[in-house]
């Protein structure tokens, strides 16, 4: 059974930029969530994909946007890069939307703004 | 809306000695309740969660919490520390409907020492 990935690990942009992370999700697991977590401060739910339809939304702009494919992995965007996105971005996937907390979380994209 | 509070950032504690991470929630209904351990460099890992049933709920790694509805806590304790348990952690709530979101606290980063 694989956990959760994430690609890239780590990675530079400058304001203004466009940058995608990548999540593979756990085997058999049709839901994936993203949350974004500062310097300091605990992970802040950012969206959920269930069965590729967004499921659920916290208090992010809509520059922040998602996929889910067919094979249930990820893709989160973020467009128009402010300093302030600096931040480790995590990935969790889980068996259907219905909460039982059983989150699984990958390692984080480390993303750093200019 | 749901929040989540952790009392100081920082506890340090001599290996061997108790543990005490101090976590308390706001919410208009009693929701589950988690915590998760983050090990640098590292995604967030499930120590424990509480859902339903027995209020003190046992981990991995020797950890357990207990709900205290009364009190809106849920403290993580572990009578003896070991080295191995140096780390961030973090409490977290989600609510008992809906999609699965988690809401952290700020976290607490427990310093072991020899």
């Amino acid at each position: 059974e694989t956990g959760v990935t994430q690609s890239p690990t780590h990675l530079i942009k400058t304001r203004g930029q466009q940058v995608t992370l990548r999540c593979s999700s756990q085997s058999g697991h049709n839901t994936v969530s993203w949350y974004q977590q500062a310097l300091g401060q605990g992970p802040q739910f950012i969206f959920q994909y269930y069965r590729e339809e967004e499921n659920g939304r916290g208090n992010f702009p809509p520059r922040f946007s998602g996929l889910q494919f067919p094979n249930y992995s990820s893709e989160l965007n973020v467009n128009a890069l402010e300093l302030d996105d600096s931040a480790l971005y995590l990935c969790a996937s889980s068996l259907g939307s219905a909460n039982t907390g059983e989150l699984f979380f990958g390692e984080g994209s480390r993303l750093t703004v200019l | 809306a749901q929040s989540v509070t952790q009392l100081g950032s920082h506890v340090s504690v001599s290996e061997g000695a108790l543990v005490l991470l101090r976590c308390n929630y706001s919410s208009s209904v009693p929701p589950y309740l988690f915590w998760y351990v983050q090990y640098p460099n590292q995604g967030l890992q499930l120590l424990l969660k509480y859902t339903t049933g027995a209020t003190l709920v046992k981990g991995i790694n020797g950890f357990e919490a207990e709900f205290k509805k009364s009190e809106t806590s849920f403290h993580l304790t572990k009578p003896s520390a070991h080295m191995s348990d140096a780390a961030e952690y973090f409490c977290a709530v989600s609510p008992i409907s809906g999609y699965s979101t988690l809401t952290f606290g700020k976290g607490t980063m427990l310093l072991v020492s020899p």
